[in-house]
């Protein structure tokens, strides 16, 4: 168990709708990341937030935005979804910046139909 | 920009056979660190090991390994006396950018099939 919590597991949604990822990271981490990962694309990194903050933006299509809350959970919000959209979509956090090591949660399988 | 290439898309043994799996980088930092995640089928990934760049002494965990040859580039994990346990998708990483904290690039993975 690495301690990073993500809901809902299982997401099964229609094109065009719009659903939220929700990731607590593990006690005491500042640092949420997201990644998704597809069976053409691997894994990606979308977004870091740190305290609160946007740090690092990757490969995220302007459809998703997140956000991280003053009690450091963050929440992904994927809007007007299309069958591509489908994926895992994982959060992971860090303590200690520079390191690399990072902690994922069990991911969230989003299903577009 | 940094790139990680993993060629072995999917690699079969037998319970008790070694595999290793390749992993070239390619990076402009002269400094960096490099991992393996392991993706078992339940889903979740789950860190192995971090090198620095700094340290080409390989290493050693159990009935895993790893060779990390700064010549070549390459940081590849072998599993001695494989196990059925071990069958998962293995990543090699790499960060981003130097000084990007933690954010990885991750090579494709490869498939590690264990048979029984």
């Amino acid at each position: 168990d690495s301690g990073v919590t993500q809901t809902p597991k299982h997401l099964i949604t229609a094109t065009g709708q719009r659903v939220t990822l929700r990731c607590s990271p593990r006690s005491g981490d500042l640092s949420v990341y997201w990644y998704q990962q597809s069976l053409d694309q691997g894994l990606q990194f979308l977004i870091q937030y740190y305290n609160g903050e946007e740090r690092a933006k990757g490969n995220i299509l302007e459809r998703f935005s997140a956000q991280q809350f003053p009690d450091l959970h963050s929440e992904l919000n994927l809007s007007s979804l299309e069958l591509g959209d489908s994926a895992l979509y994982f959060c992971a956090s860090s303590g200690l910046v520079g390191t690399g090591e990072l902690f994922f949660g069990e991911g969230s399988r989003l299903t577009v139909l | 920009a940094q790139k990680v290439t993993q060629a072995q898309t999917e690699i079969s043994v037998v319970e008790k056979e070694d595999v290793t799996l390749d992993c070239v980088y390619e990076t402009r930092d002269t400094t960096y660190y490099l991992f393996w995640y392991k993706q078992p089928p339940s889903g979740e990934l789950v860190f192995l090991i971090r090198r620095n760049s700094f340290d080409e002494q390989n290493e050693i965990s159990g009935r895993y390994s790893w060779n990390f040859q700064k010549s070549t580039s390459s940081f590849n994990f072998t599993i001695t006396a494989s196990q059925v346990v071990d069958s998962a998708v293995y990543f090699c990483a790499l960060p981003l950018i130097k000084a990007a904290g933690n954010k990885l690039t991750f090579g494709g993975g490869t498939r590690v099939l264990v048979k029984p």
